[in-house]
């Protein structure tokens, strides 16, 4: 079965930018998704198919994806971006999502 | 705006049968596939099933296959999931959550607040 492979915690200095990975297999290839979790909330998707954000998510939130790693990049992280971040794929009629990754800025 | 809004949760025993709702309203929900994510206390994201726009597709995680069964009404805009013999493992909130009909590129677009159900004797 496909994994996602995400480290569990990233820090980032205030106003700086955050990197957060999600390895898998040719994931290049997939369409990914991330997704932000604050404590006690639902998950709210920031960015769609690799590179698209949802109308109401900032600028600030980006995406890449190539070759086995995709990217969820926050530029000038605020206090409010602390949260967990899932990144998710579909393979084969199955819904993936990675272990989630904890920002801490 | 989009509301998906959970009932359902509750404690029971380990075995027991519980019924999910996800009410969903300000979405042409006849024209989403919809699905079921949980969660287990202070883990991640775990997808546990979806049905297709129009119910003739059905998928599910391995972990519930064969105990879970999802289902919707479209006119009641309504999705359920019928959880039988039930284990401490499925111990979790469970989020219902819209999705498009072209799953290789779909994302999860919206989510409900979720219903938490403990599965313990």
């Amino acid at each position: 079965s496909y994994e996602l492979t995400q480290p569990l915690s990233v820090s980032v200095a205030l106003g700086q930018t955050a990197r957060i990975p999600c390895g898998g297999n040719n994931i290049g290839t997939k369409n990914v998704h991330w997704y932000q979790q604050k404590p006690g909330q639902a998950p709210v998707l920031v960015i769609y198919r690799d590179i698209n954000r949802p109308s109401g998510i900032p600028g600030r939130f980006s995406g890449s994806n190539s070759g086995i790693t995709a990217t969820l990049t926050i530029s000038r992280a605020q206090a409010g971006d602390e949260a967990d971040y899932y990144c998710q794929v579909w393979d084969s009629n199955i819904w993936v999502f990675g272990g989630g990754t904890k920002l801490t800025v | 705006q989009v509301q998906l809004v959970e009932s359902g949760g509750g404690v029971v025993q380990p075995g027991a049968s519980l019924r999910l709702s996800c009410a969903a309203s300000g979405l042409t929900f006849g024209s989403y596939g919809m699905s079921w994510v949980r969660q287990a206390p202070g883990k991640g994201l775990e997808w546990v099933s979806l049905m297709s726009y129009d119910g003739s597709d059905k998928y599910y995680a391995d972990s519930v296959k064969g105990r879970f069964t999802i289902s919707r009404d479209n006119p009641k805009n309504t999705l359920y999931l019928q959880m039988d013999s039930l284990r401490g493992e499925d111990t979790a909130i469970y989020y219902c959550a819209s999705a498009g009909t072209n799953y290789a590129t779909s994302s999860f677009d919206y989510w409900g607040q979720g219903t938490l159900v403990t599965v313990s004797s």
